[in-house]
């Protein structure tokens, strides 16, 4: 089955570090770029973080640069994103997302369920 | 960045008529190398994952009901469902993919009147 699933969220105070993970199966993983695209409770999505298929470039958005680093092992078909420094507007369900493969820019035919990263003292 | 303008940020709609949103960014998004637009729709319906609806602006993602097209070019963007369902009571995103990042539009949520 192709699927993503995601887990490493949880509760943390501000300045505490996370990793997520994601999973994939049931496609080549390495073929494709890969992204975490996050949504705060009861708001819209945001882009936050993408890597190539090789793992060589990653991208990130302006608000967790320098923060949050994006990371995958291809011989585990997993997708991880370091997150340090974390802030309050840091807390969304975080989701992995499979690239259709258009280019540096793309969008997402592939969606896992997302996990909840929560900050707050 | 580019900036993802969606309207209107709600409608309701009877069963079987027609919904449209309307998306705009601000800048062009046709990419000169293929001439396509580089927009995406999703929906996400509560308590789940966006799925991917439509892309380049007016091609449907395998498995979608032929009642979403997608239509625009430029700045200028539509989602039409044709005749609205019971199941596509959900929030519509659009999305560009000419550059980074990737920014979304903040979200149409369609119900039933």
């Amino acid at each position: 089955e192709v699927q993503l699933l995601e887990s490493g969220g949880d509760w943390v105070q501000p300045g505490g570090s996370l990793r997520l993970s994601c999973a994939a199966s049931g496609f080549m993983f390495s073929r494709y770029d890969m992204s975490w695209v996050r949504q705060a409770p009861g708001k819209g999505l945001e882009w936050v973080s993408a890597i190539s298929g090789s793992g060589g470039t990653t991208y990130y958005a302006d608000s967790v640069r320098g923060r949050f680093t994006i990371s995958r092992d291809t011989s585990r078909n997993t997708l991880y994103l370091q997150m340090n420094g974390l802030r309050v507007e840091d807390t969304a369900v975080y989701y992995c997302a499979k690239d259709v493969g258009f280019g540096v820019v793309s969008c997402f035919d592939l969606w896992g369920q997302g996990t909840l990263v929560t900050v707050s003292s | 960045d580019i900036v993802m303008t969606q309207s209107p940020d709600s409608l309701a709609v009877s069963l079987g008529e027609r919904a449209t949103i309307n998306c705009k960014s601000s800048q062009s998004i046709l990419s000169s190398s293929n001439n396509k637009n580089n927009l995406a729709w999703y929906q996400q319906k509560p308590g789940q994952s966006p799925k991917l609806l439509i892309y380049w602006a007016s091609a449907r993602e395998s498995g979608i009901p032929d009642r979403f097209s997608g239509s625009g070019s430029g700045t200028d963007f539509t989602l039409t469902i044709s005749s609205l369902q019971a199941e596509d009571v959900a929030v519509y995103y659009c999305q560009q993919y000419y550059t980074t990042p990737g920014t979304f539009g903040q979200g149409t949520k369609v119900e039933i009147k």
